[in-house]
């Protein structure tokens, strides 16, 4: 069975600081990976995807793969108050479009 | 775009009744999914159409769950008969499959409560 892990947190930083967001998967075909913020209360949202090995920035935002140790993670610089969600890391394994989510990690960013 | 549109945004029943969800997908995409959450178990998908067509139904629980897409601008998520322990929040999906970058859109979500 595909699973995907993340450490359901709180994850507590001071605004300003780096949170580092991190997510296993067991399907070592795994292709494509997303990371998804959702709000208390709100539907998920998609922030990041990243399909090759490395990182890719957007923004505060920087999404890591390393297929080889089935690892992704999720910077965020500058962490905001409003930056505070549960963030969802999710995998796609082949022409499968199924997605399979972690249970989240809860980020509190204080102010 | 209005973006994904769930119908009702809260239903309160009594165990034993049916529940009927309802999502309209954005114009235009070709895939929908229906996906739960809970605490416990996190969000699951439950079910996924392409092209107006059920592709991948293994995520239902059980037979008391069943959905339809009649057509590409309209899906259907029913339990009948509902019990407690469906007390959730309820997700629909839409994207446009193309390739290996699609973004799906989450709706935003019936919470269902079964007393």
């Amino acid at each position: 069975q595909k699973e995907v892990e993340q450490n359901s947190g709180p994850l507590s930083v001071p605004e300003g600081a780096i949170a580092s967001l991190n997510c296993t998967y067991s399907d070592r075909v795994s292709q494509s990976f997303f990371w998804y913020r959702q709000y208390s209360g709100k539907s998920p949202e998609l922030i990041m995807s990243i399909y090759s090995n490395g990182d890719k920035e957007d923004g505060r935002f920087t999404a890591q793969l390393n297929k080889a140790s089935q690892y992704v993670s999720l910077l965020i610089r500058d962490s905001q108050p409003s930056d505070s969600a549960t963030y969802l890391c999710a995998v796609r394994s082949g022409s499968n479009y199924k997605l399979t989510f972690g249970k989240g990690t809860l980020l509190t960013v204080n102010p | 775009d209005a973006g994904v549109i769930q119908s009702p945004r809260h239903e309160v029943t009594e165990m034993g009744q049916e529940v009927t969800l309802r999502c309209k997908p954005i114009s235009g995409h070709n895939s929908l999914f229906w996906y739960r959450q809970t605490m416990m178990r996190g969000l699951e998908l439950l079910i996924y159409f392409n092209n107006n067509v059920p592709i991948d139904d293994s995520g239902m629980p059980e037979d008391r769950f069943s959905a339809k897409m009649p057509n590409a601008s309209f899906s259907t998520l029913k339990i009948q008969p509902s019990e407690p322990r469906d007390s959730a929040v309820y997700f629909c999906a839409s994207s446009f499959v193309q390739g290996a970058g699609d973004t799906q859109y989450f709706g935003p979500g019936t919470r269902l409560t079964v007393l």
